[in-house]
């Protein structure tokens, strides 16, 4: 079965970096491109990014631009999201989500991780 | 890129229907056929319940439907039952490869 398990949250100062992971099994995952969605406790749905299936297309909503970078290794089936001068916005829960078909993005997901809390704060 | 517009609550009574309204603008709902909705239990994932404003993954209740009216789309429950008590989320494609999600509408079962 399709499963998409989100690794290294935690607490960091404002200005650091940290690199989350989302590891993929179940599915062929250079197929199928893959992206970054965050929650902000007690509040909303958030896209951060987006990769293509094979990493040569990436996106980022405006508010991430110039301070995350989204990056996948397809040989350990394996997203990541390195997360440089964070802000105490940023403090949400971060969810890895699968798009639906192979190699087209169509902005929808099919299938979530349960997300990897990152807290920002001195 | 603003946020979809979302009513903060909704409730019914079972069995009775509720319809989640979800307003854009041309630029996003108006202007493509990729809106979705997702519903989102307390402490939960977000699971897939609409795409592409109407179709229905397998496994999702037919109670469950999704229609759209130039810059806005609806989510209907049908026969609501306490299991469907959630979050529901919309979203749509907003161009220049950019998503949006609405602010999310808390659907209580009374």
């Amino acid at each position: 079965q399709v499963q998409l398990v989100e690794s290294g949250g935690g607490v960091v100062q404002p200005g650091r970096s940290l690199r989350l992971s989302c590891a993929a099994s179940g599915f062929t995952f250079n197929s199928y491109g893959v992206h970054w969605v965050r929650q902000a406790p007690g509040k909303g749905l958030e896209w951060v990014a987006v990769i293509s299936y094979d990493g040569s297309n990436k996106y980022y909503a405006e508010s991430v631009k110039g301070r995350f970078t989204i990056s996948r290794d397809n040989s350990k089936n394996t997203l990541y999201l390195q997360m440089n001068s964070l802000r105490t916005e940023d403090t949400a829960v971060y969810y890895c989500a699968r798009e639906p078909q192979v190699v087209v993005l169509l902005y929808y997901f099919d299938y979530w991780g349960q997300g990897s809390l990152v807290t920002v704060s001195s | 890129q603003s946020a979809l517009t979302q009513p903060p609550s909704a409730s019914g009574s079972p069995g009775q229907s509720v319809t989640i309204s979800c307003t854009g603008t041309s630029s996003d709902v108006g202007g493509y056929r990729y809106v979705s909705w997702y519903q989102q239990h307390p402490g939960k994932a977000p699971k897939l319940m609409i795409y592409e404003v109407s179709e229905r993954p397998s496994g999702v209740p037919d109670r469950f439907s999704g229609s759209k009216s130039g810059n806005t789309a609806s989510l209907t429950v049908s026969g609501l039952q306490a299991e469907d008590e959630a979050d529901y989320y919309c979203s749509s494609y907003a161009g220049g490869n950019n998503l949006v999600f609405g602010g999310g509408t808390k659907l209580t079962v009374l």
